[in-house]
């Protein structure tokens, strides 16, 4: 029968405050990592990617690190907003076309 | 306007009785990809289909088929063998070496 999945762990930030969620990817050979933030109900939707070959992104209110070293990803939310409530998830990219998908954390924001 | 679309957006069966999820993208990629949500977790991939007439079967394959007959469309059926079909599922089309574009999902029950 089909494994059952892990349930999401949550992240309480208040509103105003900066938000890190974290995410540790599996394969030291992949070269794009993505972030995607799912409202509920909804798809996932893409935020911000990094290739490999930085260690440093930034968009608006966001920023998306990389430390290839431990294989770690982080995603920072400036000012949190409760617009920003929403199941973020990293994805990371290797040989082109494999993608590898993390289990997800819950963001919560309160006022 | 580009994107892809899935279709219906709820539906309700019947035990026993076999369902297709429709997907359509108009963005010209060559990747399509089935993923399969329940409450509070993670994405879980179903089928895979990197070119037309080829696909490949994901994490938990067993109770699906998938057909890729044409560029733009990639349906899943869910099929009475899948024994706990009650999901959200979320369909998502991927340039070459790019970020996965999702659809709006479609959410089955089963009465």
């Amino acid at each position: 029968g089909e494994s059952v999945g892990l349930h999401l762990p949550t992240l309480s930030v208040q509103e105003g405050d900066n938000s890190i969620i974290n995410c540790a990817y599996s394969n030291s050979a992949s070269d794009y990592f993505i972030w995607y933030k799912q409202e509920s109900g909804k798809g996932p939707q893409f935020i911000i990617d990094i290739r490999s070959n930085m260690d440093k992104r930034q968009g608006q209110r966001v920023t998306v690190l990389l430390n290839k070293t431990v294989k770690h990803l982080s995603l920072q939310i400036a000012a949190t907003q409760p617009g920003d409530s929403a199941v973020y998830f990293c994805a990371e990219i290797y040989n082109t076309d494999k993608l590898i998908f993390g289990t997800g954390t819950r963001l919560q924001v309160f006022p | 306007d580009g994107g892809i679309t899935q279709s219906p957006k709820y539906l309700f069966r019947k035990e026993g009785q076999n369902v297709t999820l429709s997907c359509e993208q108009n963005l010209n990629h060559d990747a399509m990809y089935w993923y399969r949500q329940d409450p509070g977790q993670g994405l879980r991939l179903i089928y895979y289909s990197q070119i037309v007439n080829d696909f490949q079967k994901g994490d938990i394959a067993e109770g699906y088929s998938v057909s890729r007959e044409k560029k733009e469309s990639f349906p899943l059926t869910v099929t009475s063998a899948q024994k706990n079909p009650t999901a959200f599922y979320l369909c998502a089309s991927q340039r070459r070496g790019g970020e996965l574009f999702f659809g709006e999902g479609s959410r089955l029950t089963v009465l």
